[in-house]
């Protein structure tokens, strides 16, 4: 059971747009809802993207989420320090009687 | 808001057991699937197993199989990792998470989290 393929990093200036990519298949991404959780060091993970594109009452809306095809995009607006955090995107696979994946994590950086 | 607070962690010896425990609250318990979800120091976030509202159906991922089971008591709003066989590899902060239906396989996961309970596995 593999994982879902994301950069390992990303970065941006206060202010800027920063895109994080997420990469499937059709067994996965390709047939099911991505979420994207945001987990800032030494905290536990916190849901900012459910079902492709929605957001959570209190998640601001610098926040989106896309999908097309086997691939989803995170995108925020604005950039602001207190995004700078550990990013993962997630979605079920429906092989071997269906299972989590897990992105790698993309470790975001404002500068 | 749903609260879940873990605990059962601590330190084990490879081939030991650990049961852990998550007692939820602010939602109704058995309408939701419930899931185990570790993270090993400097690690990325791995899925160890789930299971449906009413308990019937149970998931885990390939690297627990056969050592790992799920349980959950509605009664008592709490769900269980039962964990045997430890390896070293099994050491991590364990989550426990509310998924956001009755059912996993249908695509819905995880919609709150709760703060861990760390387990460590070493002889």
């Amino acid at each position: 059971q593999s994982v879902l393929t994301q950069p390992p990093s990303a970065s941006g200036t206060p202010g800027q747009t920063v895109t994080i990519s997420c990469s499937g298949s059709s067994s996965n991404i390709g047939s099911n809802s991505v979420y994207w959780y945001q987990q800032v060091p030494g905290t536990a993970p916190k849901l900012l993207i459910y079902r492709n594109d929605r957001r959570p009452s209190g998640v601001p809306d610098r926040f989106s989420g896309s999908k097309s095809g086997t691939s989803a995009s995170l995108a925020i607006t604005g950039l602001r320090s207190e995004d700078e955090a550990e990013y993962y995107c997630a979605a079920w696979d429906d092989n071997m009687g269906g299972y989590v994946m897990f992105g790698g994590g993309t470790k975001l950086t404002v500068l | 808001e749903a609260q879940l607070l873990e605990s059962g962690g601590g330190l084990a010896r490879p081939g030991g057991s650990l049961t852990l425990s998550c007692s939820a609250s602010g939602f109704t318990f058995s309408s939701f699937a419930m899931g185990w979800v570790r993270q090993a120091p400097g690690k990325g976030l791995e899925w160890v197993s789930g299971i449906s509202g009413s308990g019937s159906i149970t998931y885990s991922a390939d690297s627990v199989k056969g050592r790992f089971t799920i349980s959950r008591d509605n009664s008592r709003n709490t769900v269980f990792l039962h964990m045997n066989g430890l390896r070293a590899e099994d050491s991590a902060l364990y989550y426990c998470a509310k998924v956001e239906a009755t059912y996993m396989d249908y695509g819905d996961l995880f919609d709150d989290w709760g703060q861990g309970t760390l387990v460590t596995v070493c002889s």
